[in-house]
C-alpha cells in the first residue's frame, strides 16, 4: 500500500523553464511533508519542507505547494538549472499522532536540458 | 564535518553469507534509521532507533537485525543474505524533540547478493 505516490517516474524540462514535480498521499494523518534531492552515488539531501498548517513554502528557486483537500503537493523549481538534474523524493510524516517516521514516494527523475 | 558515515560503500555477497553494514553519525542525533532503495520502490524503512538502547521495526524488517551500539553508531546485519536483499542501503539520522523532521543521510552501501 503506497501511501505516498509520485506518478511520474521521469520529467524533462528545458533550462530556464519551470519544473513541476507532483506528489499525492493517501494517509489523512500526514501533517508534515518534505522534498529530498538525490544525485547518483550520493545519499538524499533535504531540499524543502512544509507543515500542513501552511499551503505554500518558498526557499529561493524552490517552492512547495500543499493542497490538503486534494491530498496533493507539488515542488516548483524556477528557473530550472542543469544542476537540478537529479531524482526527487517526496516524503511525509504524521507528527501530530506521534509517528515521526518518514514515508517516501518512489521518486521522479528530473532532467534539465541545456 | 563528516555527518553520517557508512561502510562499506560496495559489497558483493554469495547467498547465505552474512555481513554487517556500519553507520556512525557525529551530529549528536538521537534517532537513527536504515532504509533500502530499490528501483520503482523508493526508500523503504527497514529498522529505526529512536534513542540509544531502543530499536523498532520499519516496513521491511525481515531478514535483518540491528544494533544501536551507542548514540553514534547503528549497525545493520544480514545473517543469511538472499538475492532479494540486493539493494542500496542508506543510513540516516535526525535530531528529535525540536519538531525538525529533516533526515541526514549517508552516501549509501551498494550491496549485491549472488
Amino acid at each position: 500500500d503506497q501511501q505516498v505516490k509520485q506518478n511520474s517516474p521521469s520529467l524533462s524540462v528545458q533550462e530556464g523553464r519551470i519544473s513541476i514535480l507532483n506528489c499525492d498521499y493517501t494517509n489523512s494523518m500526514f501533517d508534515y511533508f518534505l522534498w529530498y534531492k538525490k544525485y547518483p552515488a550520493e545519499g538524499p539531501t533535504f531540499l524543502i519542507s512544509i507543515s500542513s498548517i501552511k499551503d505554500k513554502n518558498e526557499d529561493g528557486r524552490f517552492t512547495v505547494f500543499l493542497n490538503k483537500s486534494a491530498k496533493h503537493l507539488s515542488l516548483h523549481i524556477v528557473p530550472s538549472q542543469p544542476g537540478d538534474s537529479a531524482v526527487y523524493f517526496c516524503a511525509a510524516s504524521a507528527r501530530a499522532f506521534g509517528n515521526e517516521k518518514l514515508t517516501f514516494g518512489t521518486g521522479t527523475r528530473l532532467t534539465i536540458i541545456p | 564535518n563528516a555527518g553520517v558515515t557508512q561502510t562499506p560503500k560496495f559489497q558483493v555477497l554469495k547467498t547465505g553469507q552474512s555481513m554487517t553494514l556500519q553507520c556512525a553519525q557525529d551530529m549528536n542525533h538521537n534517532s537513527m534509521y536504515w532504509y533500502r532503495q530499490d528501483p520503482g520502490m523508493g526508500l523503504r524503512l527497514i529498522y529505526y532507533s529512536a534513542s540509544e538502547g531502543t530499536t523498532d521495526k520499519g516496513e521491511v524488517p525481515n531478514g535483518y537485525n540491528v544494533s544501536r551500539l551507542n548514540k553514534r553508531e547503528f549497525s545493520l546485519r544480514l545473517e543469511s543474505a538472499a538475492p532479494s536483499q540486493t539493494s542500496v542501503y542508506f543510513c540516516a539520522s535526525r535530531e528529535t524533540g525540536t519538531g525538525n523532521e529533516k533526515l541526514f543521510f549517508g552516501s549509501g552501501t551498494q550491496l549485491s547478493v549472488l
